[in-house]
């Protein structure tokens, strides 16, 4: 099991750089896709994007490229970056991971919630 | 993009009733469906992988079916700690999409 902590600011202004940062206990594996998705209060879930141990990243077109993806293998951290924020973008942002073609996510982190107001 | 459809919506049921939650995809996705149940406040857990294959320490009440573009989740017994929203996901292409959820409550 993978252990992985969110963290970042809490509340962001509208037209900003979202910023987060995912800790990974015990380090990267090879072969799997570490992944961001969120959840906007009372609402469902939506895929962010991925990037593998490769450094190879897929992002959802929805996002209109905003959203970047990056590895920092030697601090056990992944980070995601959506720029050009608006209240749209208020929701719980989780990081996730599983093996490659394991289909699903089998470890999660806790969430951290992003507010994006003035 | 696949659209994922889920049926019911909410669905209200009983201890110890069978429950299926069904999930469409708009273009069949052959069995790369994942199911994932939500508790409030609460980060999603996986169920089921790869549309029929059961999570490690998930319970065996749970158990998921199709392929293509037609899939569901079953519950053969309703247990309290199961009153919760559950969502499918496709992982058959990029983007990656949910279904909008099912709501199971208590009648």
């Amino acid at each position: 099991q993978v252990q992985l902590q969110e963290s970042g600011p809490g509340l962001v202004k509208p037209s900003e750089t979202l910023s987060l940062t995912c800790t990974v206990s015990g380090g990267f594996i090879r072969n799997y896709h570490w992944d961001w998705i969120r959840q906007p209060p009372g609402k469902g879930l939506e895929w962010i994007g991925d990037i593998k141990t490769s450094g190879s990243t897929n992002y959802n077109p929805s996002l209109e490229n905003r959203a970047t993806i990056s590895l920092d293998m030697s601090k056990n951290q992944f980070s995601l970056k959506l720029t050009s924020v608006t209240a749209a973008d208020t929701a719980l942002y989780y990081c996730a991971t599983a093996p490659e073609g394991y289909g699903g996510f089998p470890d999660w982190g806790q969430g951290t919630l992003v507010t994006v107001s003035s | 993009d696949i659209q994922m459809t889920q049926s019911p919506s909410t669905l209200s049921a009983s201890v110890g009733d069978r429950v299926t939650i069904t999930c469409r995809a708009s273009q069949t996705i052959s069995n790369w469906l994942a199911w994932f149940q939500q508790k409030p406040g609460k980060a999603p857990k996986l169920l089921i992988h790869r549309a029929s294959g059961l999570q490690s320490g998930v319970p065996s009440r749970f158990s998921g079916s199709g392929s293509g573009t037609e899939f569901s989740l079953t519950i053969s017994s309703l247990q309290p700690d199961d009153f919760a929203t559950y969502y499918c996901q496709h992982y058959y292409g990029y983007p990656w999409t949910f279904g909008q959820g099912t709501k199971v409550d208590i009648k």
